[in-house]
C-alpha cells in the first residue's frame, strides 16, 4: 500500500532528552513536511522539505531539527531545547496539485 | 497564504447534504481553495481542491463563488463516519509548495 507511515504512535520523553520521530513515505514525492498540533487548534509548520538534502525552517522551528538525507525519509528530532514538546506531530508529503498526504501522527508526552 | 473565516461547529443529520461555507474574501487571482478534513485523533484527510470552477470528485464537491470570496464544501449523503473537522485552505497550486497554514476549521458532527 502506499502512503505515510510515522512511528512510534506514542512517545514519552524525559526532560532534557532529544528524541526522534520517523517519518516515512513510499508515493515518491519530493516535497514532505512536519507539523504540530496542540489540543483544539489547527496543524502548525515546523519544517519542510521540497528536495533531498534542502530543507526550510516553518513557522515554529525553534527546539527541532530535521534531516533529508534520503527522499523517502524525513525524520524530525525534538531536542531539549524545546520547551513544550507535548503535542501530536504529523508528517506530510506533497503531491503534483500542492494536495497534502498526512500519516496517522506521534503523540509525544514528556514527562 | 490568504486567510479563512469558518464556522466553529455545525450539525447535520445523517442522510442529508452537508454543506459547510468558507471565506475567503483576500484570495489572490492564483491561489487555489483547499479542502482538508481531521477524524479525532487521526491525521489530516485531503477530500478535494478548485481555482474557480465547480469540482466533484468521490467524497465531495466544492462550489466556489464567481467572485471567488467564498466557497463551499458539500457532502451529498452524509454518513456518521463524515462526523470531522474540516479545513479550508487558500494556497498556490503546483509541487513544491511551502506548507499549510490551517485554521480551527469547522466541526461538523453528523447526527443519527
Amino acid at each position: 500500500d502506499g502512503g505515510i507511515t510515522q512511528s512510534p504512535k506514542y512517545l514519552f520523553r524525559k526532560e532534557g532528552q532529544n528524541v526522534t520521530l520517523s517519518c516515512e513515505q513510499n508515493l515518491n514525492h519530493d516535497a514532505m513536511y512536519w507539523y504540530r498540533q496542540d489540543p483544539g487548534q489547527g496543524l502548525r509548520l515546523i519544517y519542510y522539505s521540497q528536495i533531498v538534502n534542502d530543507f526550510q525552517k516553518g513557522d515554529i522551528a525553534e527546539g527541532y531539527s530535521v534531516s533529508r538525507e534520503k527522499k523517502e525519509s524525513f525524520p524530525l528530532t525534538v531536542t531539549s531545547a524545546q520547551k513544550n514538546p507535548t503535542a501530536f506531530y504529523l508528517c506530510a508529503s506533497g503531491g503534483e496539485y500542492n494536495e497534502q498526504f498526512f500519516g496517522p501522527g506521534t503523540r509525544l508526552t514528556v514527562l | 497564504d490568504a486567510k479563512t473565516t469558518q464556522p466553529p461547529s455545525m450539525d447535520c443529520a445523517e442522510g442529508r447534504a452537508a454543506n459547510l461555507p468558507c471565506n475567503h474574501s483576500t484570495i489572490s487571482g492564483n491561489e487555489y481553495v483547499y479542502w482538508y478534513r481531521q477524524i479525532h485523533s487521526q491525521g489530516p484527510q485531503y477530500i478535494i481542491h478548485g481555482l474557480k470552477n465547480n469540482e466533484t470528485n468521490e467524497m465531495a464537491s466544492l462550489i466556489i463563488t464567481e467572485d471567488r470570496k467564498s466557497s463551499t464544501l458539500i457532502l451529498p449523503h452524509a454518513t456518521l463516519r463524515d462526523t470531522a473537522v474540516y479545513y479550508c485552505i487558500v494556497t498556490y497550486s503546483g509541487g513544491g509548495a511551502d506548507g499549510l497554514t490551517f485554521g480551527k476549521g469547522t466541526h461538523l458532527i453528523i447526527q443519527p
